[in-house]
């Protein structure tokens, strides 16, 4: 079956240092791979996008930056943070292709910046 | 272009009565449309979702949905509500045209539901 693993479930960083958050996929090849904010328990903000290897849509452009070095490997980054930056980071995947299909997300990581 | 309304931010329906949560969209085409609910602190876990045929689709936890293409709507609904079903709901559309583009979500809509 597949899973999707992210971590850290919980991170606290001060304002100006780098970020690294790492999403990963298992029992499914080719996923498309999906990087979404969500800002004091309200909406989605679907920040990146990856259909492939290497291959990244930035919707919101801002201080932070996604890779995709490995088929099921999806890393959102960020150089310095910044206080608006805090909240709640879910990864997500879907079936390539398959657009009848939802997403399965991860567990989602709590970043506060302070 | 796609899109999805909720007009609720919050939804309060006592324990044992049938809860609704609405759901609106745009499409060009026909849509592919889902319905997925977020305990505090977790990601967010499918519910249901319409992709053709019946208009009423039955999902997760005795939650069912019912696709009307006139009022463009995919309401949520449950005969009989939980206090464990409080949690944040989300819609969210694609159009069957659309490709490979991304689902596009609903605001959210938070029930809580009273005992």
């Amino acid at each position: 079956s597949q899973t999707i693993h992210q971590w850290p479930a919980t991170l606290v960083q001060p304002v100006g240092s780098p970020l690294s958050l790492e999403c990963t996929v298992e029992g499914t090849s080719n996923p498309n791979l999906y990087w979404y904010r969500q800002a004091a328990g309200r909406g989605l903000q679907l920040l990146f996008y990856s259909v492939g290897i290497g291959q990244i849509s930035s919707e919101v452009p801002q201080n932070l930056s996604a890779s995709r070095p490995q088929d099921r490997q999806f890393i959102l980054s960020s150089k310095k943070l910044l206080l608006s930056d805090s909240g709640f980071y879910l990864c997500a995947w879907s079936v390539r292709r398959a657009i009848y299909e939802g997403y399965t997300f991860g567990s989602g990581t709590r970043l506060t910046v302070v | 272009a796609q899109s999805v309304a909720q007009p609720e931010d919050q939804v309060n329906v006592a324990e044992g009565n049938p809860l609704t949560v609405k759901c609106t969209y745009s499409v060009s085409g026909n849509p592919y449309l889902f319905w997925y609910v977020q305990y505090p602190n977790r990601g967010l876990q499918f519910l249901l979702k319409y992709i053709t045929g019946d208009n009423l689709v039955k999902g997760s936890y005795g939650f069912e949905a019912e696709f009307n293409k006139s009022q463009t709507s995919f309401h949520l609904k449950k005969p009989s509500a939980l206090v464990s079903d409080s949690a944040l709901y989300f819609c969210a559309v694609r159009d069957r045209d659309s490709g490979n583009t991304p689902l596009v979500f609903g605001k959210g809509t938070r029930l809580s539901v009273i005992a």
